[in-house]
């Protein structure tokens, strides 16, 4: 049953640490996304990628986020430094793209920042 | 500017009975695809249904069923049947042509009852 994994999937930590997500997308799908999920804002897209190679992310804060693929089976999230307000859900998924629908989620990490 | 609209914040529904989960949206484009993902309490999202703009019939599976109405622009998600484990959130979203993006609704809390 192939499945996105996320990792940790919880995290507690104090502002101004750097906090690292890391996402196993399904083997051979080669779209991968970043969402952050919260009360006031809902699901918002962060950045995306296609074949490894960043397509957007207009999303995401770019002074202290940054979302790498340093390979085909692992996508990265960072926050440095973060902040209290950057507590959320964050989601991995990936698809197959390019015409083909669907986005298949992870289970999330829920960040929380002191 | 592309649009999700949920309307329903929550919606109560007897067991063994349909319940209709409502979604507008609002884009300038021909082509799009609509998608319904389930949140359950545990957070992870599901994926259940998807919808082409073009496609002549409504989408099914199994249980769910996507009431769509391409003039009023409307997407329901129609469960029949319902069952105490599809209490949750459920998310309308949308994806115009040409991109990947997914556009998400504020979500519908469905809480089933014996």
């Amino acid at each position: 049953d192939a499945r996105v994994t996320q990792t940790p999937r919880d995290k507690v930590t104090e502002m101004g640490q750097e906090v690292t997500m890391r996402c196993q997308p399904i083997l051979g799908h080669n779209t991968v996304f970043w969402y952050r999920q919260t009360m006031m804002q809902g699901l918002e897209l962060l950045a995306y990628f296609r074949n490894r190679a960043p397509l957007d992310d207009s999303g995401m804060p770019k002074d202290r986020f940054s979302a790498e693929m340093p390979d085909a089976t692992l996508a990265t999230l960072k926050i440095q430094p973060s902040e209290p307000r950057d507590s959320a859900v964050y989601f991995c998924a990936s698809g197959l793209g390019a015409g083909q629908e669907t986005q298949y989620f992870g289970p999330g990490t829920r960040l929380l920042v002191l | 500017a592309q649009k999700i609209t949920q309307t329903q914040p929550g919606m109560f529904v007897q067991e063994k009975e349909a319940v209709t989960l409502d979604c507008t949206y609002d884009t300038s484009d021909p082509s799009y695809g609509l998608f319904w993902y389930k949140q359950p309490s545990s957070g992870e999202m599901i994926f259940l249904i998807y919808q082409g703009s073009y496609d002549q019939q409504n989408a099914t599976e199994g249980r769910y069923s996507l009431n769509f109405q391409k003039a009023r622009k409307s997407a329901n998600l129609v469960i029949s049947a319902s069952q105490l484990g599809d209490s949750a959130m459920y998310f309308c979203a949308m994806r115009e042509y040409n991109t990947d993006k997914l556009i998400f609704g504020t979500g519908t809390r469905l809480q089933v009852f014996p």
